[in-house]
Formats: C-alpha cells, sequence, structure tokens
C-alpha cells in the first residue's frame, strides 16, 4: 500500500534559522511527488514537482530534492510569511495524489 | 495556473439533510478531483469526477453518499448526502493541468 509519512508533525523556527522537513515514501513506481503549501482556511497552494532521485527545485527560500526513498523540503532563512503547513504527496497512477499529514511551520519574527 | 472557486466557503447543516457543493474551474481541464480532508488530517481522495461519464469512487467512498456530477469540462459538483457529524469536513475540489491546482474548499459542519 502506498505510503506516505511526513517528519516532524510540527516545527517552530526563529526567524533566519534554516531547516529542513521530511518526507518519505512507498509507493510502487513513482510517477512524481508533489511539495504544497496549505495555508489555515485555504486550499493547497502547488509549490513543486519531483520526479526522480538527484532532482532538485528551488523557489525563492524554498528547495525541495528527492532520493528513492524520501523528499526534503529545505527552507533558508526562513520569514514569518514562510508560516503555514507543508504537505508532500506521491502520485500512484491515474494522477491521484496520496498525502502526507503535513509539517506544521511557525517561523517567530 | 487554474484558478478554482467553490460554492458555498462553508456551511452548517443539519443532521440527515444534504448539501451540494459546486467547482468551477476558469479554463476547460482534462480531469477534475473531489477530495476530503478531515479535522487535524491530510486530505484523502474521495473520486475523480470524469465528464460524460460515471465518477470513479476510490475503497470507502460510494456513489450514494457521495453523488458527483461533471457535465462540462469546468464545473462539477459534490453532494454530501444524509449527512452525520462524522461528515464535517473541509471538501476540496482538484483540477489537472499539467499539475494539480486546488481550489479554496467548503467547512463543512453537520450538528
Amino acid at each position: 500500500e502506498d505510503q506516505v509519512t511526513q517528519s516532524p508533525e510540527a516545527l517552530r523556527l526563529q526567524e533566519g534559522e534554516s531547516s529542513s522537513l521530511n518526507c518519505s515514501y512507498t509507493v510502487s513506481g513513482l510517477r512524481g511527488l508533489f511539495w504544497y503549501r496549505q495555508d489555515p482556511g485555504k486550499g493547497p497552494e502547488f509549490l513543486f514537482t519531483l520526479y526522480s532521485a538527484g532532482e532538485e527545485k528551488e523557489k525563492e527560500r524554498l528547495k525541495a530534492t528527492l532520493t528513492k526513498k524520501e523528499s526534503f523540503l529545505h527552507i533558508t532563512a526562513p520569514k514569518p510569511e514562510d508560516s503555514a503547513t507543508y504537505l508532500c504527496a506521491v502520485h500512484r497512477g491515474f494522477q491521484k495524489l496520496v498525502f502526507g499529514t503535513g509539517t506544521r511551520l511557525l517561523v517567530s519574527p | 495556473s487554474a484558478v478554482i472557486s467553490q460554492k458555498p466557503s462553508r456551511d452548517i447543516c443539519q443532521r440527515g439533510t444534504s448539501l451540494t457543493i459546486q467547482c468551477q474551474v476558469d479554463s476547460q481541464v482534462t480531469m477534475m478531483f473531489w477530495y476530503r480532508q478531515q479535522p487535524g488530517q491530510s486530505l484523502t481522495l474521495i473520486a475523480t469526477a470524469n465528464q460524460g461519464s460515471e465518477a470513479t469512487y476510490e475503497s470507502g467512498f460510494v456513489i450514494d453518499k457521495f453523488p458527483i456530477s461533471r457535465p462540462n469540462l469546468t464545473f462539477s459538483t459534490l453532494t454530501v448526502s444524509n449527512m452525520s457529524p462524522e461528515d464535517s469536513s473541509i471538501y476540496l475540489c482538484s483540477a489537472l493541468e499539467e499539475t494539480q491546482y486546488f481550489g479554496p474548499g467548503t467547512r463543512l459542519l453537520v450538528l
């Protein structure tokens, strides 16, 4: 059965304190790994798609990397506006996504 | 990227009633999906809304409880039927356009 596990469940950082979020997965035939950001009361906002081990993508202070068993979302010098829940999902065929439970990030000024 | 809107944004309903949620996309898309996000949990796929044919439901979800329509390539509805408090959740519509984009969600509270 396809599974996605995210850690930590919650993370509190000081502004400027870099860190990484983890997403480990088990899926038969990965067709893509997705990162989304979800703000309270809103739908998930697309960040990145990664397709193969070794692939990396960057957007502002965020960088996503992928290995054969996990993905990391690195946050460099975060700001309070980066506070959100970050969701990881794997594509298991027919465009169906299996989501992890997310990491709630709080960045304090 | 596709812009997706949902109506209503939130509702409070009585046990035993039904609610229909609308999802509108600003462009024609090949695939649309409905997800549920229960309090403190992640997103779970309910079904794929197929244009011109019956929706494809995931394990644990049935058409009688969650009937879905998709009359064209930009619009879909999800009905939550005969509601109970366990149906209290956020219901999210998504559309596939290069990647999956999500609507803002409908927050449903069943009393």
